[in-house]
């Protein structure tokens, strides 16, 4: 299958510091990535659609300015907690659907990042 | 009414039985399911993927659609201990765009 990468695995901070989460498709590249928040014993809550080169779109609810988005390249998106508080704490997920022709229709996942706000 | 419902179990069975996990919906626009198991601390890994009605079977996994009752499944036949873990299902409209939605995820442990 598809392989999507994040890096880091796993990040603590101090509340009021910003973390930066890196998404990458290594072996296609995607027009699209997905951003999500997981909390213990959850589904997967979508935070925003990335498209690469335009803004991204934020689920109701989700502060854009709190959770910026960037889709510099058609293989890596971000995704930067500015000014982390201990509620942020939470399992982030992000996911890239592939291009036409192999199943373009679903979404790969990457490993996630384990965010602690101390 | 949450758009798809998934009971989160624990659901609890001996290595070599047969498991059945199942979502319903409430949107018949929905026309892609997947099926995604992810273990714990880590991201989902997508296992089943269908479009619209019917079977698809791969390996010891089987996954059913019936559009008409909103009620799709996942069997896992001859289940080992490797299978514990969570099995989330997912689905999406058919308009390009899109997210999945996600059921809750239902926790899954088999037993030597």
């Amino acid at each position: 299958g598809a392989v999507v990468s994040q890096h880091p695995s796993w990040v603590i901070c101090k509340s009021g510091t910003s973390v930066k989460i890196e998404c990458r498709s290594l072996d296609f590249q995607a027009t699209t990535m997905f951003w999500y928040r997981q909390f213990p014993k959850q589904s997967l809550m979508l935070m925003a659609t990335s498209n690469e080169g335009s803004k991204a779109t934020y689920e109701q609810g989700v502060e854009k300015d709190k959770f910026l988005i960037n889709h510099a390249s058609l293989t890596l998106s971000t995704l930067t907690v500015t000014s982390a508080h201990p509620e942020d704490s939470s399992f982030y997920i992000c996911s890239a659907r592939p291009p036409s022709g192999r199943n373009q229709e679903t979404q790969y996942f990457g490993p996630g990042t384990r965010l602690l706000v101390l | 009414q949450k758009e798809v419902e998934q009971d989160p179990g624990p659901l609890s069975v001996p290595e070599g039985a047969i498991v059945s996990l199942n979502c319903t919906y409430s949107n018949s626009a929905f026309q892609y399911f997947m099926w995604y198991r992810q273990y714990s601390r880590k991201g989902p890994e997508l296992l089943m993927y269908t479009y619209s009605s019917g079977n698809k079977e791969d390996g010891r996994f089987t996954a059913q659609v019936d559009k008409s009752s909103k009620y799709i499944s996942l069997f896992i036949r001859d289940s080992q201990p490797s299978d514990s873990a969570t099995y989330l299902c997912a689905m999406r409209r058919n308009q390009a765009g899109t997210a999945l939605i996600f059921g809750k995820g239902t926790t899954l442990s088999v037993s030597s």
